[in-house]
């Protein structure tokens, strides 16, 4: 079975720019959840999305938004970019909501200039 | 709130020597517990867990007891390898509402 898969893997955004990251969960995994990962913050959790809706948001301003599609491929998007938003941005699945082991991607490397 | 506490590094080990890293954490109701290591370039990968007290995870020599009195899941190997240099994480998820939490992450560096 396929890992997930995160796409880019790496990209560079200017301030002010918006930037999506995609996600493609592990055949079968309706749970996509994302985490920022940073030197200063640690791993930070960002929403998780159960069949196409968001089931948790953790404590991120409004231009971190989120969508799920019926594939269970996932997109994030972070609007008016700033240099605070660089980081390695992963994305994790599960089965199921219910479940609570998580597999992660490789990550998208951001960086914000 | 629920949180996560795991011993600031770096830890820098001989081959062969033993490890401990210590976790302690903080929740309400009945979390799970984990750790998962982070090798460079990559994403987390789920190293062992513990779903209740006194269960004990192992995966590829290391070992983590979830003792619920003293709040704690310390992770050990008995003799590490260089290739076990990386970054270990400790988490936490609440069984009911799913929330994860990380620790800070120890950084493992082992030397020949």
């Amino acid at each position: 079975k396929a890992g997930v898969t995160q796409t880019p893997r790496y990209l560079i955004k200017t301030r002010g720019q918006q930037v999506t990251l995609s996600c493609s969960p592990i055949s079968g995994h309706r749970s996509v959840s994302w985490y920022q990962q940073t030197p200063g913050q640690g791993l930070q959790f960002l929403f998780e999305y159960f069949s196409e809706t968001q089931r948790n948001k953790g404590n991120f301003p409004g231009r971190f938004s989120g969508r799920q599609f019926s594939n269970s491929r996932s997109e994030m998007n972070v609007s008016t970019l700033e240099l605070g938003d660089s980081a390695l941005y992963l994305c994790a699945s599960k089965p199921s909501a219910e479940n609570n082991e998580q597999f992660f991607g490789p990550g998208t490397r951001l960086t914000v200039l | 709130g629920n949180s996560v506490t795991q011993m600031e590094g770096p830890v820098t080990l001989s081959e062969e020597a033993f490890l401990t890293i210590n976790c302690t954490y903080t929740a309400t109701g009945y979390p799970s517990l984990f750790w998962y290591v982070q090798y460079p370039g990559e994403g987390l990968q789920l190293l062992l867990k513990a779903t209740k007290a006194d269960d004990k995870g192992s995966n590829k020599g290391f070992e983590a007891t979830y003792r619920k009195e003293t709040t704690s899941f310390h992770l050990e190997k008995g003799s590490v390898q260089v290739s076990d240099s990386a970054v270990y994480f400790c988490a936490l998820v609440r069984n009911d509402n799913n929330d994860m939490r990380f620790g800070a992450g120890t950084r493992l560096t082992v030397k020949p």
